[in-house]
């Protein structure tokens, strides 16, 4: 147990449906993150929020829309999604000091689009 | 952006042996975070090296961070199967940045 908590563990989807995927932190952090992790790629980092503020969007398609309504919880709202998205979505918390402490990571939803 | 290289991509080893995995950062590091992952599961931080020749150990793994080469290297000794997953190497690009970037994993797999 990490104190990051992540729902569903397993999603499938077809292209034209429209699902979220939640993230809930317990650790009073005040960073938030999405990572994608594609088979034998490095993780990517898609958003990062920082006092509910995105501070981070690398180019993630409009396809995936973030959503912090406070500081313990993250969504990634997900629509019109195509294969190639299929991967381990991974959020992970962390308290920002200037910088950034070590990351905390949730299990991870495992998201596959067909 | 950094990009760091882990070699090797996988391995295999004898339980009982050593093994070592090697994080190599195409830019300055400014902190160097170990994880461990099981397949498809979330990343469980190993260790965390801030300053150039320091050393970490926890039971039978230790971390290493040679600040000039701009590497770090990860040995575990004894190797038992609780050993294997991917293991990850993270670090930031700038001091005072957010986020972790991270390598591609190494894959252990630990043969009775």
């Amino acid at each position: 147990e990490t104190g990051v908590t992540q729902t569903p563990r397993h999603l499938v989807m077809g292209m034209t449906n429209k699902k979220s995927l939640k993230c809930e932190q317990h650790l009073g952090h005040n960073a938030m993150y999405w990572y994608k992790q594609s088979a034998k790629k490095p993780l990517e980092l898609m958003f990062v929020y920082s006092l509910e503020e995105r501070v981070e969007n690398n180019s993630v398609p409009s396809r995936f829309s973030p959503e912090c309504p406070n500081s313990s919880h993250l969504f990634l709202h997900l629509h019109t999604l195509q294969p190639e998205d299929s991967a381990l979505y991974l959020c992970a918390s962390s308290q920002v000091k200037g910088a950034a402490e070590k990351l905390f990571f949730g299990s991870g939803t495992q998201l596959s689009v067909l | 952006s950094q990009e760091l290289e882990q070699s090797p991509q996988s391995l295999i080893v004898q339980e009982g042996k050593n093994l070592t995995i090697n994080c190599t950062s195409s830019k300055t590091l400014y902190g160097l975070y170990w994880y461990k992952q099981k397949y498809g599961e979330g990343l469980i931080f190993l260790m965390m090296l801030q300053k150039g020749g320091e050393e970490k150990s926890h039971e039978k793994i230790t971390a290493k961070l040679d600040e000039k080469k701009q590497q770090s290297s990860l040995h575990i000794t004894a190797s038992q199967p609780s050993h294997a997953g991917i293991y990850l190497c993270g670090a930031r690009s700038r001091s005072n940045d957010y986020k972790l970037s991270f390598g591609a994993g190494t894959t252990v797999t630990v043969r009775a």
